[in-house]
């Protein structure tokens, strides 16, 4: 799996849109992006996912670049419960290979 | 639907005994993963069990261990406990699709001393 690399941290204001980078510049042709957050303390949270085209769902919008080479994960309104660690994770979703090789995130703090 | 639940929440383990962990997958679900977390290495894969057979081990020791019954459910063991194996170990089960996400249970807290 292609390795990946996240700012440590960020901070966000509540209301606004979080935008979590992550850089992915030895990607291959059939790897995919998926992020996942851990909330202190519990196990971590499927997010979103995709392989070339922006992908939105009902938490997040995925915009990944023409190259494939970086990917932003944007919290439209953050809110303080999206307090967490962001993990993005590039890997080939070939059956059910359920091998994530996590990083160290970014920690994102939405401040009040 | 219910979750990945694993159990037991929270256990403490003396140096040099054995434990296991149980997990059970979303109903339906036929892959199950084991992950272990730490502050020092963060979340690291241990091993994947699909339909009752291992198909993907990391790197860890011969003394972790794990297996899946029929019903899709799955133990992890870890023998001859050491201080450094104190940590949260999450599982996660996924459908079998292709292209799908995992789901992650709440983990068990082990502490051993």
């Amino acid at each position: 799996d292609a390795k990946t690399t996240q700012p440590p941290s960020m901070d966000c204001a509540e209301g606004r849109a979080a935008n979590l980078p992550c850089n992915h510049s030895t990607i291959s042709g059939n790897e995919y992006v998926y992020w996942y957050r851990q909330i202190h303390s519990q196990g971590p949270q499927y997010i979103i996912h995709g392989l070339k085209n922006n992908e939105t769902n009902e938490m997040a919008s995925l915009i990944i670049t023409e190259d494939r080479k970086s990917s932003t994960l944007i919290l439209p309104h953050a809110t303080l419960r999206d307090t967490a660690v962001y993990y993005c994770i590039v890997r080939v979703p070939e059956y059910n290979n359920n091998d994530m090789r996590f990083g160290a995130g970014t920690r994102l703090t939405v401040k009040p | 639907k219910a979750g990945v639940t694993q159990t037991p929440r929270y256990l403490i383990k003396t140096r040099g005994q054995q434990v296991t962990l149980s997990c059970s997958p979303i109903s339906g679900h036929r892959s199950v993963s084991w992950y272990q977390q730490t502050p020092g290495q963060g979340l690291q894969f241990l091993f994947e069990y699909f339909s009752e057979t291992q198909r993907n081990k990391g790197n860890f020791p011969g003394r972790f261990s794990g297996r899946q019954f029929s019903n899709s459910r799955s133990e992890m063991n870890v023998s001859t406990l050491e201080l450094g194996d104190s940590a949260l170990y999450l599982c996660a089960s996924s459908s079998g699709q292709v292209n799908t996400e995992a789901f992650f249970g709440q983990g068990t807290r082990l502490t051993v001393v």
